[in-house]
């Protein structure tokens, strides 16, 4: 049973438009992360959030917003999507019990095409 | 600044054989140091962590990682590759509960 599922898998955006990009985890962690991953680099922190109805900004918040309305979901926002975004983003969850040691799980990622 | 450097993009082995992915990292404390595993159209999977005690940690399907400070390395081992093994492999530490990864590795298995 899949504990982080990312929807939708693979998204086709127009540049200017806007893309909303969704997880839902059942895991029960607090602790939620929005990566992106480039060919040739390792994945990325755009956001997260640690507490429903809160985000932090990441190492690469630029042209994003992120949303967390509940313990179990945590949306990636992009009002006005541009060429540069096409990527694979990653949701992950983890257990802040464990520290800076806690396993992090993630989804099966979302390919982005921005034309 | 903290950083991982995966030094190789792709390494080729023949099944069977020995397995070696390097990880050097930078980081002015004491690091939490993870190797993880990512399949086609997959998430990424723990294989194994690492932040004390001895520097051999043994993890999922075989695989082992030596950690040493002298060298800030946490390089990934497997003594007999299989087939099933053609992933990516990224290297990561964490610090302040963030992430950082390497650029990751793409391992090839051959016949």
């Amino acid at each position: 049973e899949a504990a982080v599922t990312q929807s939708p898998r693979s998204k086709v955006a127009v540049t200017g438009g806007k893309v909303t990009l969704s997880c839902h985890q059942t895991n029960n962690h607090d602790y939620m992360y929005w990566y992106r991953q480039d060919t040739g680099h390792g994945l990325r922190l755009i956001h997260y959030s640690y507490v429903a109805d809160s985000t932090e900004k990441g190492d690469i918040p630029d042209g994003y917003k992120a949303s967390r309305p509940s313990q179990e979901n945590f949306s990636l926002i992009l009002e006005l999507a541009s060429l540069s975004q096409t990527a694979v983003y990653f949701c992950a969850s983890s257990d802040p019990t464990g520290g800076n040691y806690a396993e992090q799980f993630f989804g099966p990622g979302t390919r982005l095409t921005v034309l | 600044a903290q950083s991982v450097t995966q030094p190789d993009a792709r390494v080729t082995v023949s099944e069977g054989a020995s397995l070696q992915l390097r990880c050097k990292y930078s980081y002015s404390g004491t690091p939490y140091l993870f190797w993880y595993v990512q399949y086609p159209r997959q998430g990424l999977q723990l294989l194994l962590k690492y932040y004390s005690g001895d520097p051999v940690v043994q993890g999922v399907n075989g695989f082992e990682a030596e950690f040493s400070k002298s060298n800030s390395s946490f390089h990934l081992r497997k003594a007999s590759v299989h087939w099933s093994d053609s992933a990516v492999y990224f290297c990561a530490l964490t610090g302040n509960y963030k992430y950082v990864f390497g650029a990751g590795t793409r391992l090839k298995v051959i016949a």
